[in-house]
């Protein structure tokens, strides 16, 4: 199992530009979610999603887009890149169920915007 | 004041010694919590979970006093490879599970 895949791994985008982070579970995990993560602020939630077609806001919703069309995938969109949005993205997926679980994270995308 | 607070550290310890970190949440309605590790520029990884009775996995034995509101994450015999920062989740329910992460705590193991 390759467990929570994320691309790119870095990348840099100028101001007002658009671009799309990916992330690839194969756990058959319910619930994804994407966090970003600041110096100083811990990791606060972006978006998330409880299954196929589901998803909602999470702290910093504003300047990005989610959709999840399979269980496997959970695609986070950048609408128009801004340098507040400078940091490292991690997407994470766990079951579902009565009792809380553990997320598993990806290894990240540390995105500068210039 | 923060859902989950935690003493950014450093802490600074010989190899071998014992090491306790403090994790203090808001929300006496939060029912779960869980340590992670995070090594630097890697990804966040589930060290282990907090019961109500403690519990133990090797050298590392969490706590949670639900009275004083904390959690606590204890080291022993501490390895150079135990580098890294620590995180505490606080986990309340209100409708979907709500995961509050602390900012962690950095541990440096000195040889």
């Amino acid at each position: 199992n390759a467990g929570v895949t994320q691309t790119p791994k870095f990348q840099v985008l100028k101001t007002g530009q658009s671009m799309t982070l990916q992330c690839a579970q194969d756990m058959n995990h319910e619930y994804m979610s994407w966090y970003r993560q600041d110096p100083g602020m811990g990791l606060r939630l972006i978006h998330y999603s409880v299954g196929a077609g589901i998803t909602d806001q999470g702290e910093v919703p504003n300047g990005y887009n989610v959709s999840r069309s399979t269980t496997e995938d959970f695609p986070l969109r950048l609408l128009s890149a801004a340098p507040s949005q400078t940091s490292v993205y991690f997407c994470a997926s766990r079951p579902p169920g009565t009792v809380a679980t553990g997320y598993t994270f990806g290894s990240g995308t540390r995105l500068t915007v210039v | 004041r923060k859902e989950v607070e935690q003493d950014p550290g450093p802490f600074n310890v010989p190899e071998g010694a014992t090491v306790a970190f403090n994790c203090t949440y808001s929300n006496s309605a939060s029912q779960s919590f869980f340590w992670y590790r995070q090594d630097c520029r890697k990804e966040p990884k589930l060290l282990m979970s907090v019961y109500s009775s403690g519990n133990e996995d090797g050298r590392f034995t969490a706590q949670l006093n639900r009275a004083s509101q904390y959690i606590s994450l204890l080291i022993r015999d501490s390895k150079l490879s135990d580098s890294a920062t620590y995180l505490c989740v606080v986990i309340s329910t209100s409708g979907t599970y709500k995961y509050i992460f602390g900012t962690g705590t950095r541990l440096k193991v000195l040889a």
